[in-house]
This record gives C-alpha cells, structure tokens and sequence, in this order.
C-alpha cells in the first residue's frame, strides 16, 4: 500500500536560511510525488509535483524538490526563506487515491 | 480558469444533527473530485472520492456519504453528526491526464460539533 511519512513534525529555521523538508514514501510502482502548503484555515496549494523525467523538480514560491528513487525520498529544499513561507507543508503520494503525509509545520524566525 | 467552491467556510452543529457541505468546480468538464478530512494537527484522510456523476468510492467506513447530483457538484453528508465529524473538511478536483492527476483543492469547510 501507499504511503508518505513526513519524519519532522516542526521545523523552525531564521529568515534567510535554507531549508529542506523531508518526505520518504512507499509505493508499489513509479511513484507520482506532490508537494503541497497550507496557510492556517486555508486550504492546499500545489508548490509542485513530480511524474517522470528531470528529478530536481521546480515549483512557485523558490522551491524545488528532488526525486531520489534510491531513497524514496522527495524532499523540499528552498535556499532562503522568508517570513511568508511559515505554514503547513504536506507531501503526497499517487493518483486518483492520493496519501498525504502528516505534515511538516515550517516557523521562521525574524 | 478552473476554480472551486466550497460552503459554507465555518459550521458549528449539535450532536446528532444533519449535515450538508456543498463543493462547486467551474471552467472544467468530468472532473474527479475528492472530500478530505483534516483533524486538528493531523494530516489528509481521503474521504471519498468521484470519477463521474453517481459514480462515488468510500475510503472509510463512517458516519459520512457522499453524493455527486451533477458532473461540477459534490455534496458530503451525513444524517446524525458525531462529536469525531469535527475537522477541516476540503474537496479537491483533478482532471485525468494520462494517469498524472493533479489534485487541486478548495478553501475548506471548518465544521465544529457540540
């Protein structure tokens, strides 16, 4: 079965710092792998997502994620990071019947 | 451009009442839509989901259905709310595109039961 795990429950880091996020996953075939963020009482916005081919993958906001099938990782990086970026972060896995990860709540410090 | 609706933003309902939460998508055609539930500091449980008009799968058993009356409308219900209903309920949408759907979700339906 599918599944995402998301091992850093919070994750605090200072304005202009890098940041990586991490996200291993389980699935059976070639995985399609998304990462979403949600702001407090919002709902989720696609930062990116990853299907096939190149697998350092650019999204909106600064980020990027790499595929790392030998890890079964898809982790979200951003080289410097500002305020705006302090929400939920939550990484999926799939197609139609998607599994999302816990979520990784992202605080920047000034 | 696609966008999805969802009503109402907050709901507060007594133990054993009805529940209706409506989610709209316009500027697309046969979409797939989703119902999660979010619980506080917990991550997405996958609902339902639908693939066509009448057309629905469940991921959990619960106190909780689902009905799509029309291709661009998906409603979630339930006949008698439980205080575990309460949560962050979002719908989402997806066009299949050779296998690669990209879910994209509503603003979400915060739901508190007393």
């Amino acid at each position: 079965a599918q599944s995402v795990t998301q091992p850093d429950i919070h994750i605090t880091v200072s304005e202009g710092a890098s940041l990586e996020l991490r996200c291993n996953y389980s699935y059976g075939a070639t995985p399609y792998l998304f990462w979403y963020v949600q702001s407090p009482g919002q709902g989720l916005q696609l930062l990116l997502k990853y299907f096939s081919g190149d697998t350092l993958v650019q999204g909106i906001k600064g980020f990027e994620a790499e595929f790392k099938r030998s890890q079964s990782s898809f982790n979200l990086r951003k080289p410097s990071v500002h305020w705006s970026d302090a929400a939920e972060y939550f990484c999926a896995v799939g197609e139609v019947d998607m599994r999302f990860g816990a979520g990784t709540r992202l605080t920047v410090k000034p | 451009s696609q966008t999805i609706h969802q009503w109402p933003a907050t709901l507060v309902q007594p133990v054993g009442s009805p529940l209706s939460l409506e989610c709209t998508v316009e500027g697309t055609s046969n979409p797939n839509l989703y119902w999660y539930r979010q619980a506080a500091g917990r991550g997405l449980q996958l609902l339902f989901y639908s693939v066509g008009i009448g057309q629905i799968s469940s991921e959990v058993p619960q106190n909780l259905s689902a009905s799509r009356p029309q291709d661009r409308q998906f409603i979630l219900s339930s006949k008698k709310l439980l205080l575990s209903d309460s949560g962050f309920y979002l719908c989402a949408w997806s066009v299949s595109a050779g296998g690669t759907d990209t879910q994209y979700f509503g603003p979400g339906t915060r739901l508190t039961v007393l």
